[in-house]
Parts: C-alpha cells; sequence; structure tokens
C-alpha cells in the first residue's frame, strides 16, 4: 500500500515553455501533498505544501506565479513549472502524507527529472 | 526554526564495515523518519521512531531515538554494495502542518 507514482519520470524541454508534473497517490486518498526539489547528493527542499481543495502553501523564496500547484482531487496533485529556464532544472518529486496521526510519514513518487535547455 | 543536523554528510567505507549516521537537533520532535534514496529515484521510508529511547531494528539497520527526542541515530552493521545510497533523517514539524524538517542526508557509498 501507499503507493504514490508521478509522471512524467523525466522530461526535456525548450527554455520559455511550461511543464505540468503530475502525482498520483494510488491505493488512498491524500488530502494533503508535498512538492520537493532536490540537487544532486542534496537533500530535499520543500516547494510547498499542496492541500486538497485549497490554495497550496508556499515555502519561503518559492515563487508561486512560477510553480503553480494544482490539488484539484484527492488523489491528483500537479505542479506546472511555467515558462521554464535552465535554471529550473533539477529532480522534483512529490510526496503523500497518509493523515495518521502516529508520525507523519510521507510516501515519496518516484521523482521528475526536468531539463531546460 | 526547527533545524536538524545530520552527520556524516559523505562515507565511503568497505563492505563488512560498521557505520553510525547522526541526526541532531536543539529542538524537540514529536516522531522522526528515516530514508533512504537511490539516484534517480524517490525516497523510500524505512522507520519511524516516535517514543524517547526507542530502538527499532530492520536487519542490518539499528535505528534509535534519543531519549530526549532531540536526537537519533542509525547503525548499519557489516555493510554491503547493496546498502550504498543517501539517508536522510526528518523530523516532524512542531506547527501543526503535517511538513518534515529535512536533514542534509548522508551519502553512503560501500565498496566491494
Amino acid at each position: 500500500g501507499a503507493v504514490v507514482s508521478q509522471h512524467p519520470s523525466w522530461v526535456i524541454c525548450k527554455s520559455g515553455t511550461s511543464v505540468k508534473i503530475e502525482c498520483r497517490s494510488l491505493d488512498f486518498q491524500a488530502t494533503t501533498m508535498f512538492w520537493y526539489r532536490q540537487f544532486p547528493k542534496q537533500s530535499l527542499m520543500l516547494m510547498a505544501t499542496s492541500n486538497e481543495g485549497s490554495k497550496a502553501t508556499y515555502e519561503q523564496g518559492v515563487e508561486k506565479d512560477k510553480f503553480l500547484i494544482n490539488h484539484a482531487s484527492l488523489t491528483l496533485s500537479t505542479l506546472t513549472v511555467t515558462s521554464a529556464h535552465p535554471e529550473d532544472s533539477s529532480f522534483y518529486i512529490c510526496s503523500a502524507d497518509l493523515g495518521t496521526s502516529g508520525g507523519n510519514e510521507q510516501f515519496f513518487g518516484p521523482g521528475t527529472r526536468l531539463t531546460v535547455l | 526554526t526547527q533545524l536538524l543536523e545530520q552527520s556524516p554528510q559523505f562515507l565511503s567505507i568497505q563492505e563488512g564495515e560498521n557505520l553510525t549516521v547522526y541526526c541532531n537537533s536543539s529542538s524537540v520532535f514529536s516522531s522522526l523518519q528515516w530514508y533512504r534514496q537511490e539516484p534517480g529515484e524517490g525516497p523510500v521510508l524505512l522507520v519511524t521512531v516516535v517514543t524517547g529511547g526507542e530502538v527499532k531494528k530492520l536487519k542490518r539497520l539499528t535505528f534509535q531515538f534519543g531519549d530526549a527526542r532531540k536526537d537519533s541515530s542509525l547503525h548499519i552493521t557489516a555493510a554491503q554494495p547493496g546498502d550504498t545510497g543517501l539517508y536522510l533523517c526528518a523530523g516532524e514539524d512542531a506547527g501543526n502542518n503535517r511538513k518534515l524538517i529535512w536533514g542534509l542526508g548522508t551519502s553512503l557509498a560501500v565498496n566491494p
């Protein structure tokens, strides 16, 4: 149980285009999902908390107009990188929270490698 | 602001050696998780510790939560090349926001 999928697994795009990444909880409902960015051999950097049916909560320094998050259902959250530039190239990972009270365990998708040319 | 310091940041050892990774904070965490991540994949949850002083074992991995719930350690016995990866600790944020506070990670390489 607690499987999270992410699509696409990798994407290459031209500078100035927008890219949408999907995160799905396959066997459970997730009212809360998280979007992270990760650089090679470094830890996860939380970008935003995605809440079903409400606006996402962005971390300090993350541009909400550049990284659009939509959590329209209990099993799907999307991250759209708008007007992507080479500096947006990174590994983007989503996670979903089971919502239990005994520890905030998060289950992660396999990640999306974004390369902006 | 809650911080979680993880050490060492990099570790390269020979197969069969033992190692310990530490996560320390001045803040109390209600729970702490350990994850392992392989290149190009998402982190995988290894264990959650909740009670101060708790010790959990997962085959050759031993996880301990400090009595004051401010620190944790991961000990690997007789490391194998398959243990290679990035190990991450994460503590439950004190705010009611379901966020995790992440350590910087320990990149472990076990050489055959």
